[in-house]
């Protein structure tokens, strides 16, 4: 089946490294992404990363995946207050049957402290 | 480039009326998903249109419908309006490539209020 699970909140203080976590079911998934809402908003397109990568870096934002755990991270370095948002975790399933959908998680608060 | 772009962004309808929502997606993108936001549910996959036709459909019963135009704008359909389809509603576009990742940008949302 199709399922992502996340954890509901995290709390860091300012400068520290956050990092949020998630894992997924469907074994077939492609690709795996990572997206941020403020409030009030639409999502956005952080990062992403292909099936076949353990690591991609992207400025302050670190993805790790371990797909033998179906375990994916994202790591942001020097945790500022404009990151405090939710950020969600999605899987797209492989297959034709699949086309345009993506499985999100229930989405991380992330709460930054001054 | 402009990103995708919904209208209305608010909305306020009674039970048993209907709602069309818009959305026009970024310039060259032929794709376009539509997605249910609660509290409660989280984020649904609602449809997916490509060159005027649905190719996917996730598990809503038949009062949500949509469509898709030849210049790409979709427009989605809630007819018959329950207190429990009040959500934000999320439309993402995307090239549809066969190559690469076929990643998916948001517009900002319609929130549709159901008294």
């Amino acid at each position: 089946g199709e399922d992502v699970e996340q954890s509901l909140f995290l709390s860091v203080r300012e400068g520290d490294s956050s990092v949020i976590n998630c894992t997924y079911t469907d074994s077939s998934s492609t690709y795996l992404y990572w997206y941020k809402q403020e409030p009030g908003a639409g999502l956005q397109l952080l990062t992403y990363i292909f099936s076949n990568m353990d690591m991609k870096q992207d400025q302050r934002l670190t993805v790790l995946l371990n797909k033998k755990d179906k375990h994916l991270s994202l790591r942001i370095a020097d945790t500022q207050t404009g990151d405090s948002a939710i950020y969600f975790c999605a899987e797209s399933p492989d297959g034709s049957s699949n086309t345009g959908k993506l499985i999100f998680g229930q989405g991380t608060t992330l709460q930054v402290k001054p | 480039k402009a990103g995708v772009t919904q209208t209305p962004r608010y909305l306020i309808k009674t039970r048993g009326q209907q709602v069309t929502l818009s959305c026009s997606p970024i310039s060259g993108h032929r794709s376009v998903s539509w997605y249910q936001q609660t509290p409660g549910q989280g984020l649904q996959f609602l449809f997916e249109y490509f060159s005027e036709t649905q190719r996917n459909k996730g598990n809503f019963p038949g009062r949500f419908s949509g469509r898709q135009f030849s210049n790409s704008r979709s427009e989605m359909n809630v007819s018959t309006l329950e207190l429990g389809d009040s959500a934000l509603y999320l439309c993402a576009s995307s090239l549809a490539s066969s190559a690469g990742a076929d990643t998916q940008y948001f517009g900002p949302g319609t929130r549709l209020t159901v008294l």
